[in-house]
């Protein structure tokens, strides 16, 4: 099945910084979705981009679908920005979503 | 409202019981699932219902079995629990095939399960 990895495994970021979280991906995908796990365990939408650049807030990302990889930017980054952010991809022909372990995000002030 | 509810929150429970965790959705949505999220957070499919038929049903101990009374509704059913069924359990839905934002995931809140 597809391979999807997530990198950094770990960050932490001072209140304010930006940063950038990477998912590759092993296989052509139709869909990329994007989540946050908050601290209290809410896993919540924040893009499906199986190609192209959105924007939402301080957030955007980019899938690269040719290279096989896709980026979450968060900028001006916020406490309640900290939890657990992942990836999830399914190939063609496929309803089966397959997440990456995450990037563990924590915001200190 | 909650788009997509589940019941119990927590469920703490002996070896060897059987349990349920129920979910409801109301966004109209055909696609329900199951995923289980595992201490190391690892989020890995266990089934998936369209419109009341399972579609996707990975390797699971057939101690595991869901169901559908209708494309609202996906109960999982668990006999004779062990430790290792621990974890905490996110039913989710998704958009018809063909209708904008299809196969976009929304979540409930999980149950989590623990078997002492």
């Amino acid at each position: 099945g597809i391979q999807v990895e997530q990198s950094p495994p770990d960050l932490i970021l001072q209140e304010g910084a930006n940063s950038t979280l990477r998912c590759n991906f092993s296989d052509s995908v139709n869909n990329l979705q994007w989540f946050h796990q908050n601290p209290w365990g809410q896993l919540i939408n924040l893009f499906y981009i199986p190609s192209g650049t959105k924007q939402n807030g301080r957030l955007s990302a980019t899938t690269v679908a040719t290279e096989r990889y896709s980026l979450l930017y968060i900028s001006s980054s916020q406490t309640t920005d900290s939890g657990v952010y992942f990836c999830a991809v399914s190939g063609a022909g496929s309803y089966q979503l397959t997440f990456g372990k995450g990037t563990k995000l924590s915001v200190i002030p | 409202d909650t788009a997509v509810s589940q019941t119990p929150k927590y469920l703490v429970t002996q070896m060897g019981n059987d349990k349920s965790i129920k979910c409801e959705q109301n966004l109209g949505h055909d696609t329900m699932y199951w995923y289980k999220q595992d201490s190391k957070k690892f989020l890995k499919i266990m089934f998936s219902y369209n419109n009341k038929e399972l579609i996707i049903n990975e390797t699971v101990p057939n101690r595991f079995s869901p169901k559908s009374p209708d494309k609202a509704h996906l109960n999982l059913h668990i006999n004779s629990l062990e430790l290792g069924d621990s974890a905490v359990y996110f039913c989710a839905s998704s958009p018809p095939v063909g209708v904008s934002g299809a196969n976009v995931l929304t979540f409930g809140a999980g149950s989590r399960l623990t078997v002492l």
